[in-house]
């Protein structure tokens, strides 16, 4: 079974700072992809960021870099110059079916707030 | 396209109803998934699609049945409606492949009394 966790129920930035949000993995598969999810307080789920168990660059999509190290398990998710928008819920999730996304596994996520 | 569209987007039944919750996508997508999301707690996995006909079991599954007739639907059954069943319910889709983005619909806020 696969498991998320990350460690930080709430996180603080100020505006313009960057942040890292952790997320640590554990699996038994050799294939497997890792995703980050925002959800604002409107409650939708907004898709951020991949990284492919096999990928050997960090991922990055705009302000979004994933900074993945394997050996460790982990996957954390960095945010360059905060906004105020980026005040949201963040889950990072695994799935185990070679990367494809139907079969997600979700850590609690973690709150980020930024502040002016 | 409208994407990913669940109805209803809020429900209240009593202990022991049973009710449907809609699911539908427009863009041709082979993988569809439903979860809950509890407070406190990131997303689980009920049930998933990986093309019409043919379903699977996700990680809670026990209480609610699905189906996928057509490519577009994918309903979530509640069969005997439990107060443990008070939770938001999201509908997934995505394109057959690796990394690809998965779609997600608004959510149904269910509440059983």
């Amino acid at each position: 079974a696969q498991k998320i966790t990350q460690t930080q129920p709430g996180m603080f930035v100020q505006e313009k700072e960057a942040v890292t949000l952790d997320c640590t993995y554990d699996t038994s598969d050799q294939s497997y992809g890792l995703f980050w999810y925002k959800q604002p307080s409107s409650g939708e789920m907004i898709f951020l960021i991949y990284q492919g168990s096999y990928d050997e660059q960090n991922a990055t999509e705009g302000r979004y870099s994933l900074n993945f190290q394997k050996a460790r398990k982990s996957a954390n998710l960095v945010i360059s110059a905060s906004q105020l928008g980026d005040s949201a819920m963040y889950f990072c999730a695994t799935s185990n079916s070679g990367g494809s996304n139907y079969k997600l596994t979700f850590g609690k996520g973690t709150l980020l707030t930024v502040n002016p | 396209n409208a994407g990913v569209t669940q109805t209803p987007k809020f429900q209240v039944l009593k202990t022991g109803q049973s009710m449907t919750l809609q699911c539908a996508q427009d863009m041709n997508h082979e993988y569809m998934s439903w979860y809950r999301q509890d407070p406190g707690m990131g997303l689980r996995l009920i049930h998933y699609s990986v093309g019409a006909g043919i379903t699977d079991q996700g990680e809670v599954p026990n209480g609610y049945n699905v189906s996928r007739s057509t490519t577009e639907d994918f309903p979530l059954r509640l069969l005997s409606a439990a107060p443990s069943q008070t939770s938001v319910y999201f509908c997934a889709s995505s394109y057959y492949g690796v990394g690809n983005e998965q779609f997600f619909g608004p959510g149904t806020r269910l509440t059983v009394l």
